[in-house]
């Protein structure tokens, strides 16, 4: 069965900081990885997909990288906001299958 | 305005009663998937569906029931054999083909509370 992880489960940083969430994953034999962002009793909203033949997706100041072999994920915030203060998980997605796994998240509050 | 929606937001539930949690989706997708969470923890898949009249066991199945009649809703049942059901639901989607397809799309989530 995957197991995913997510170090640190808490991050708190000063704004401005650019700053590194780490997801780590069991089996290496996925589909795809994804980030979420999910703020206090709300749903899940998808940051970035990657697939398992990318190395890596950016989209504005956020950044996530996947080495398949070793089983890890990044996400990169840069120039970190008060407004990026949230929960971020990551799912995998395994070969073959229709089940997603997720991480147990990691909640980052930046500090004004 | 496209999206999924979950109701109710918040629901109360007795010992020994099945409650029924709505999840209705226009974005036309294939897939559909129930996950619950727990504090602290990641989230759980209990049910998923690829297409309509089919539907899958996750890794929490026991003690909840689901149906897929149309392709745009997908109704979670709590039973009373599920025996510590307080919790966040949460409902998603995915097209599960051409571009875009593997992006699951979230819902607002239902909070339940046994009391």
């Amino acid at each position: 069965k995957q197991e995913v992880t997510q170090i640190p489960a808490a991050l708190s940083v000063p704004e401005g900081e650019n700053l590194v969430l780490n997801c780590s994953f069991t089996d290496s034999a996925i589909y795809n990885l994804q980030w979420f962002r999910q703020d206090p009793g709300k749903g899940l909203t998808s940051l970035l997909l990657i697939q398992s033949s990318q190395r890596e997706q950016t989209s504005g100041r956020l950044n996530a990288s996947l080495d398949k072999s070793s089983g890890r994920s990044t996400l990169y915030i840069a120039a970190s906001q008060p407004g990026d203060s949230a929960t971020y998980l990551c799912a995998v997605r395994l070969i073959p299958g229709n089940q997603f796994y997720f991480g147990t998240g990691t909640s980052l509050t930046v500090i004004p | 305005d496209g999206g999924i929606t979950q109701s109710p937001k918040y629901l109360f539930r007795k010992e020994g009663q099945n409650v029924t949690l709505s999840c209705e989706q226009n974005l036309n997708h294939d897939a559909m998937y129930w996950y619950r969470q727990d504090p602290g923890q990641g989230l759980r898949l209990i049910y998923y569906s690829q297409i309509v009249n089919d539907f899958q066991k996750g890794d929490i199945a026991e003690g909840y029931s689901v149906s897929r009649e149309k392709k745009e809703s997908f109704p979670l049942t709590v039973t009373s054999a599920q025996k510590n059901p307080t919790a966040f639901y949460l409902c998603a989607s995915r097209r599960d083909a051409g571009t875009g397809a593997d992006t699951q799309y979230f819902g607002p989530g239902t909070r339940l509370t046994v009391l």
